[in-house]
């Protein structure tokens, strides 16, 4: 089965612009997950969506970040305005909605200067 | 709170030696535990979660409640275990976050 997909691999922007990563899961995972993995941290949570409504967005910070799962498919996060501490890998993930096994994209490379 | 301790950052070995990484958590409940493991230009995949208590690729690891640890073992290292090795832990229903460890980079010497 083809795995998780994630668009682009790399970004470079300025700070205070603004900035949007992709995401496809898994076909029939129906749980999907944005972290952020700043350099030397492990992954923190920022978003979990069931289908299309939000499970828990309780670490994502609110004023700049922001994601969308319309469809229940595919899915966007996004930055704006961008900050330096922003600078991280972005990594998306999916899951059958009654495993705890879950499956990573490459993940989104953005660099903030 | 949740949250999983990796204590160290680094760790290398000689090929053919036994390999233990650490791993520490505190959670109220009762957690599931995980290793994922991240190949040089791989995505993180997992290696093995307690549940299933299975080696994979030579690994094991044992959940210990008593002192909340959930150290990965081998008994002798090979070189292409040289990897970014992450502890994580989630809730024990289905689809829920996984909290991860800062992660221990596992060196493999010839």
């Amino acid at each position: 089965e083809a795995g998780v997909a994630q668009s682009p691999r790399y970004k470079i922007i300025e700070k205070r612009q603004s900035v949007a990563f992709w995401c496809n899961p898994i076909s029939g995972h129906a749980t999907l997950y944005w972290y952020q993995q700043i350099l030397g941290q492990g992954p923190k949570l920022l978003i979990q969506f069931q289908n299309n409504g939000v499970v828990d967005d309780s670490q994502l910070p609110k004023d700049r970040f922001s994601a969308e799962r319309l469809k229940g498919v595919d899915s966007t996060l996004k930055i704006q305005p961008a900050k330096l501490e922003d600078s991280a890998v972005y990594l998306c993930a999916s899951s059958h909605p009654m495993s705890n096994e879950q499956f990573f994209g490459p993940g989104t490379r953005l660099t903030v200067l | 709170a949740q949250r999983v301790t990796q204590p160290e950052k680094l760790l290398s070995v000689f090929k053919g030696a036994p390999v233990e990484l650490k791993c520490n958590y505190s959670y109220s409940g009762s957690p599931e535990l995980f290793w994922y493991v991240q190949y040089s230009r791989q995505r993180l995949q997992l290696l093995l979660r307690h549940i299933s208590r299975e080696s994979i690729k030579g690994f094991t690891a044992d959940l210990n409640k008593g002192e909340t640890s959930f150290h990965l073992k081998k008994p002798f290292a090979q070189e292409e275990d040289s990897a970014m090795y992450y502890c994580a832990l989630s809730g024990i229903q289905g689809a829920q976050k996984l909290v991860f460890g800062q992660g221990t980079r596992l060196t493999i010497n010839p």
